[in-house]
């Protein structure tokens, strides 16, 4: 167990809807990342946040929103979602930035199938 | 920018044999950090190992060992005594050094999925 928790473990949803997915961080970390796991893309960074700002920009589609709230607690907003969005969805979470690049611990994954 | 390569997409092993994952990355960072995941069956991410550009020094961990080497710019993974358990898709990842409050992002190789037959 990482640390990192992972809300819901499952989701779907049809084409064109909205999901929110949500992730707490390990204890004491600050920054926390997504990233989007699909079988032709791979393991692709969405965004990072540190202590409730945007830190780092991948490729994160418009449709796509993020925020970290002031308990470091993160969101990932998916809109109008499209048959290719399904994928697994990893939230990691590190303790900060700081002069050497942390260690990031994964949660479980988000599960999402539109269909 | 940035790239890793795991070229073995997939390696079939029986128990007992040892098994070396390959992973060559590309950056342009004099500093940068190496590490490998594991994600077994059940869908997680493991971190396994971190290593930091300066550091060539091989490590080994019970039946896991790394051996980084700066001049083909490769950091390989090797099993010793495979055991079904080990069976799962095993990840490289590159981070290049954190300039000016950037982010420090991950980009992970396409991964190699190891199965170790009884």
């Amino acid at each position: 167990d990482s640390g990192v928790t992972q809300t819901p473990k499952h989701l779907i949803t049809a084409t064109g809807q909205r999901v929110t997915l949500r992730c707490s961080p390990r204890s004491g970390d600050l920054s926390v990342y997504w990233y989007q796991q699909s079988l032709d893309q791979g393991l692709q960074f969405l965004i990072q946040y540190y202590n409730g700002e945007e830190r780092a920009k991948g490729n994160i589609l418009e449709r796509f929103s993020a925020q970290q709230f002031p308990d470091l607690h993160s969101e990932l907003n998916l809109s109008s979602l499209e048959l290719g969005d399904s994928a697994l969805y990893f939230c990691a979470s590190s303790p900060g930035i700081g002069h050497s690049t942390d260690t990031q611990y994964f949660g479980p994954g988000t599960r999402l199938t539109v269909l | 920018a940035q790239k890793v390569t795991q070229a073995q997409t997939e390696i079939s092993v029986v128990e007992k044999e040892d098994v070396t994952l390959d992973c060559v990355y590309e950056t342009r960072d004099t500093t940068y950090y190496l590490f490998w995941y594991k994600q077994p069956p059940s869908g997680e991410l493991v971190f396994l190992i971190r290593r930091n550009s300066f550091d060539e020094q091989n490590e080994i961990s019970g039946r896991y060992s790394w051996n980084f080497q700066k001049s083909t710019s490769s950091f390989n993974f090797t099993i010793t005594a495979s055991q079904v358990v080990d069976s799962a898709v095993y990840f490289c990842a590159l981070s290049e050094a954190i300039y000016n409050n950037a982010g420090n992002m991950l980009t992970f190789g396409g991964g190699t999925r190891l199965m170790v037959k009884p």
